[in-house]
């Protein structure tokens, strides 16, 4: 059974490009949240998806960055646009369900360099 | 609002010695506390949790953690430190209302000399 899978695992893009991450949760897995890790800080919430739904964006900045979790396919992170300040690991997690007893299992990350 | 502090940034010790890695959270809802580890250009992977059965909760690796409401801590331990767990490690809380994200501390970063 595969793991959570994200590629590209590095991204460097100039400022002005878009960046789109990926994210493949675990089978059998519906819900995939998305979490950004600036240098030297934990974790932070950025976006929690069902299939076709947003559930919760709240850590989500308002411009710029969109996220879709579609019927067919991988969960997208999508940053517009980007600045030096968007450079960051990107972690895509996913679970089974919205039980909050459960842990949600991540991916490798996706490393994202703004020049 | 809900949050997580760990209390050290870095915690070097040496190797076959015992590990402290403390943490402390608030709530106003019953929590389920989380132990990750990450090691370098690695994803996260999950320790031990708590999800309100028995305080102290065994994990992989040797690890545990106690659960102590009274003092609203969660702190890892382990009895003897290996080479192989330096790394960087994230308590983690999440609550039943809070529609699933995760709150991550600031991480404690180990270091395990010879």
């Amino acid at each position: 059974n595969a793991g959570v899978m994200q590629n590209p695992r590095h991204l460097v893009r100039r400022r002005g490009q878009e960046a789109r991450l990926r994210c493949s949760p675990m089978k059998g897995h519906s819900h995939v949240y998305w979490y950004r890790q600036l240098p030297e800080e934990g974790l932070k919430f950025m976006v929690y998806l069902q299939k076709e739904n947003i559930i919760d964006e709240s850590g989500m900045p308002k411009e710029r960055f969109s996220a879709e979790f579609p019927k067919e396919g991988p969960s997208i992170l999508r940053i517009q646009q980007v600045v030096r300040g968007d450079s960051a690991a990107y972690f895509c997690a996913s679970s089974p369900n919205a039980d909050s007893y459960n842990e949600q299992f991540f991916g490798p990350g996706t490393r994202l360099t703004v020049l | 609002a809900q949050s997580v502090t760990q209390l050290d940034s870095h915690v070097s010790v040496s190797e076959g010695t015992p590990v402290l890695l403390r943490c402390n959270y608030s709530s106003s809802y019953s929590p389920s506390l989380f132990w990750y580890v990450q090691h370098p250009n690695k994803g996260l992977q999950l320790l031990l949790k708590y999800t309100s059965a028995a305080t102290l909760v065994k994990g992989i690796n040797g690890f545990e953690a106690e659960f102590k409401k009274s003092e609203t801590s969660f702190h890892l331990t382990k009895p003897s430190a290996h080479m192989s767990d330096a790394a960087e490690y994230f308590c983690v809380v999440t609550f039943s209302g809070s529609a699933r994200q995760l709150t991550f501390g600031s991480g404690t970063q180990l270091t395990v000399l010879p």
